[in-house]
This record gives structure tokens, C-alpha cells and sequence, in this order.
């Protein structure tokens, strides 16, 4: 049972250039989330999906983008990186949208120079 | 004021001591309350949920004060693999998201 599976695992990006981070899980959970994680601010929520079909902003939207292409998946998209996107990303998920605790992928480390 | 609120530490304690840690809301509408944990440069895992009247868990004790707004993790007869980052998680009502805390770092030490 894989749970929540993040790729890739590292990555370094020169600044402007684009990728798509993506996160998958088998557990037939309704909602998913990605968060960032940089020294001594914690856990940002980027982007949710509470549910199939629909995604909202979190704290710190800008500059990212996100597909909830179906149940199981959901990718994070950065259109033009910055080195201010340095950081740790985390995708989550649970069974239901607040009350149910979040499951986490191994997270990704991105560098951008 | 922040949503969820955590000592950031470090706490030093040595194998065998008591801890305890505490982290405040500020919404007195949330409903769900969770403790994690994290290893240095791994993601957050569960520890435990916090129920309305108390859970315990082996060594770990979970409580949650409503008219203070605040939770609180108990941890008995440490041990040096609990060394680690505790992460306090609470709902945000209204919004179907959880928000994290910046979290609470414990060194045990021999």
C-alpha cells in the first residue's frame, strides 16, 4: 500500500524555467492539499482540493498552479520559478476535507537558482 | 495573532524526564485537533488526535482546553528517539483546511 507518493524527490530548476510537481495517492481520499515547508515558518498551505473537481487557494498561492486531475492526483504546477521557491513541498491528503487527520507523501526538495 | 500557536523551543530534557508542550487557537469554532511529528528533513507523521475529553497513548497524553484555546502533548519517561519536531494542527472553520503550527522541537539527551 503506497499511500501518497510525490516525484520527484529532488530537483533543481534554473530561475524562469517550469515544471509540474505530482502527487498521487491510493486511498480514495476525497481531499488533497500541497503545502511548503522553510526554516522557522512551518507548514504553508499553497493549494487544496477538498473534494474532485474543485481547488482553492491557501496562504501562499502566487506563483504556483493546480490540477486535480481526478480522484487519485493532483499536481502543482510553478510557471516560472523564483529562488523564493527554494523550498520543501509536501502533498497531503485525507478522507474528508477538516475533520480527518493528513497523510503525507515524502515530499519533494526543489533548488532554485 | 496567528491561528495556531507553538513554543518553537528548543526544549532539552534528559531520557526518562516529563515534557510537555503546549499550542494555542485562536478560532474558538475549531473542532479538530491533531498533534504530529517530524523527523528532521521527513515529512510530518501522526501522532495523535486530540479528543474533547483527553486521549492517552502509551507515553503520550493529549489535552485540550476550550476555554483557553489551547492543546497540550504530555510525554512521559522520555526516550532519545523521541527527539524530534511536534507540530500542533488545528481546523480552520469555515475553510476546509487544516493549519499547522511552526512546531515545537524536543532533544532528549542521554
Amino acid at each position: 500500500n503506497a499511500g501518497v507518493t510525490q516525484t520527484p524527490k529532488f530537483q533543481v530548476l534554473k530561475t524562469g524555467q517550469s515544471m509540474t510537481l505530482q502527487c498521487a495517492q491510493d486511498m480514495n481520499h476525497n481531499s488533497m492539499y500541497w503545502y511548503r515547508q522553510d526554516p522557522g515558518m512551518g507548514l504553508r498551505l499553497i493549494y487544496y482540493s477538498a473534494s474532485e473537481g474543485t481547488t482553492d487557494k491557501g496562504e501562499v498561492p502566487n506563483g504556483y498552479n493546480v490540477s486535480r486531475l481526478n480522484k487519485r492526483e493532483f499536481s502543482l504546477r510553478l510557471e516560472s520559478a523564483a529562488p523564493s521557491q527554494t523550498s520543501v513541498y509536501f502533498c497531503a491528503s485525507t478522507p474528508s476535507s477538516y475533520n480527518s487527520p493528513l497523510h503525507f507523501g515524502n515530499g519533494t526538495r526543489l533548488t532554485v537558482t | 495573532r496567528k491561528e495556531v500557536e507553538q513554543d518553537p523551543g528548543p526544549f532539552n530534557v534528559p531520557e526518562g524526564a516529563t515534557v510537555a508542550f503546549n499550542c494555542t487557537y485562536s478560532n474558538s469554532a475549531s473542532q479538530s485537533f491533531f498533534w504530529y511529528r517530524q523527523d528532521c528533513r521527513k515529512e510530518p507523521k501522526l501522532l495523535m488526535s486530540v479528543y474533547s475529553s483527553g486521549n492517552e497513548d502509551g507515553r503520550f497524553t493529549a489535552q485540550l482546553n476550550r476555554a483557553s484555546q489551547y492543546i497540550s502533548l504530555l510525554i512521559r519517561d522520555s526516550k532519545l528517539s523521541d527527539s524530534a519536531t511536534y507540530l500542533c494542527v488545528v481546523n480552520s472553520p469555515g475553510f476546509q483546511k487544516l493549519v499547522f503550527g511552526t512546531g515545537t522541537r524536543l532533544l532528549v539527551s542521554p
